[in-house]
């Protein structure tokens, strides 16, 4: 089975700037995951999505938003980028939503906010 | 609220010498503990999983872990390190209901030959 693939890997934008990233969860597999990841804060979690529905939420202010599409292919958008913005982000599929699901990475796209 | 705490943020070791990364967690409910990898502009691998049962859990790449629910703990372990197990490792905890990861701030293990 092909993993989750992410687009674009790499991403240059410039403050105030809005950004589309794009996730592809493992086939058949429905709940997608995005997560954050800085030198300074570490990793965390932004939101989930399972069936087309955000399921969880994460501390993060709402610039950053996200959705499903009814394949289980997820976006997240960030909009008026802040140079803070600057970030591995990383999405996870899992089969199911739960806290018993393991979650399954992309390899990320890394947005430089200039 | 759950948090993890990773007590060392790098541990240099020698080749094919054993190797202990330390993990504690807080959670006042049941806990469900994971170890990733994460290679060089790389994402998350999954290494081991400690869901119920055994608290001595076997993950891939000869690496083990142990459950300790009265010491709060989630030790990885491995007997014998290579120079390719350079890498950064995490420890992350769910539970409660959340459906979400938290994870420790990492250890860079640095495996010198």
């Amino acid at each position: 089975k092909a993993g989750v693939t992410q687009t674009p890997r790499y991403l240059i934008k410039t403050r105030g700037q809005q950004v589309t990233l794009s996730c592809s969860p493992i086939s058949g597999h429905r709940s997608v995951s995005w997560y954050q990841q800085t030198p300074g804060q570490g990793l965390q979690f932004l939101f989930e999505y399972f069936s087309e529905t955000q399921r969880n939420k994460g501390n993060f202010p709402g610039r950053f938003s996200g959705r499903q599409f009814s394949n289980s292919r997820s976006e997240m958008n960030v909009s008026t980028l802040e140079l803070g913005d600057s970030a591995l982000y990383l999405c996870a599929s899992s089969p199911r939503t739960g806290d018993m699901n393991e979650q399954y990475f992309g390899p990320g796209t890394r947005l430089t906010v200039t | 609220a759950q948090s993890v705490t990773q007590l060392d943020s790098q541990v240099p070791v020698f080749e094919e010498a054993p190797v202990e990364l330390r993990c504690n967690y807080s959670s006042s409910v049941s806990v469900y503990l994971f170890w990733y990898v994460q290679y060089p502009n790389q994402g998350l691998q999954l290494l081991l999983k400690y869901l119920s049962g055994s608290t001595l859990v076997k993950g891939i790449n000869g690496f083990e872990a142990e459950f300790n629910k009265s010491q709060t703990s989630f030790h990885l372990r491995k007997p014998s390190v290579h120079i390719s197990d350079t890498a950064e490792y995490f420890c992350a905890v769910s539970g409660s209901g959340r459906r979400a990861l938290t994870f420790g701030s990492g250890t860079r293990l640095q495996v010198q030959p």
